[in-house]
């Protein structure tokens, strides 16, 4: 079972900000918590990662509540080109290493 | 920083034969790469973690005889899917990492791979 749950779908408009949630209810001390988007027939990509509080880069930013059991992908003035598959994704630590088990995503359709 | 590439980005083969897939990391040293399988409108499903140097770890269901892993240097892993056949037609992507610490991985492109 996935480790994370998403909204399945979300449509927005260009221009405008968009906000999608992830639960990680059970999360670990260790998790990180990590962003991908995935275009058709591509690899995903990575887009921002955090501990706890707020992260900011370049594309987006990423905001985790003090308990850790949630965090918040918000995209500023998405555009066309921003309609692709989001994945939220922590950590499982297994014998040492760490492997992502994917959730089904939320993917965005930006509209005109 | 962090590029993964691989090759061939997609194949088409007939039944019976077998298709060897590179992955490699282009500007960092790779402790772990990881191999999953996505099938179309689906998420991407984790088949094996490999660490260099040592046997992959394969994920219930998969089978290891059919799908071989090579991970020999800390760049480049090698996933070969043995008497290929139709249903093992599916996207297949790797990713690294770098750093256990943040289990960060950077994927790589996919091998679009089609099994007649």
């Amino acid at each position: 079972l996935a480790k994370t749950t998403q909204p399945i779908s979300m449509d927005s408009y260009e221009g405008q900000e968009v906000n999608i949630t992830c639960s990680h209810n059970n999360i670990a001390t260790n998790d990180y918590i990590t962003w991908y988007q995935q275009f058709p027939s591509q690899g995903p990509r990575f887009i921002i990662q955090g501990y706890k509080t707020k992260v900011t880069n370049e594309v987006a930013s990423l905001f985790i509540p003090a308990d850790r059991k949630s965090s918040t992908l918000s995209l500023p003035r998405v555009s066309l080109s921003d309609t692709a598959v989001y994945y939220c994704l922590v950590g499982d630590l297994n014998s040492g290493t760490y492997k992502y088990i994917f959730g089904t995503g939320t993917r965005l359709k930006v509209l005109a | 920083g962090a590029v993964v590439s691989q090759h061939p980005s997609r194949v088409i083969c007939k039944s019976g034969t077998s298709v060897k897939i590179e992955c490699r990391s282009l500007d960092f040293q790779a402790t772990t790469m990881f191999w999953y399988r996505q099938f179309p409108k689906q998420s991407l499903m984790l088949m094996a973690t490999s660490n260099e140097g040592s046997k992959a770890t394969y994920e219930q269901g998969v089978e290891k005889d059919k799908f071989l892993i090579n991970h020999a240097s800390l760049t480049l892993s090698t996933l070969t899917v043995t008497s290929a056949h139709p249903e093992d037609s599916s996207f297949y992507i790797c990713s690294a990492s770098r750093d256990r610490s943040t289990d960060t991985q950077y994927f790589g492109p996919g091998t679009r791979l089609t099994v007649l």
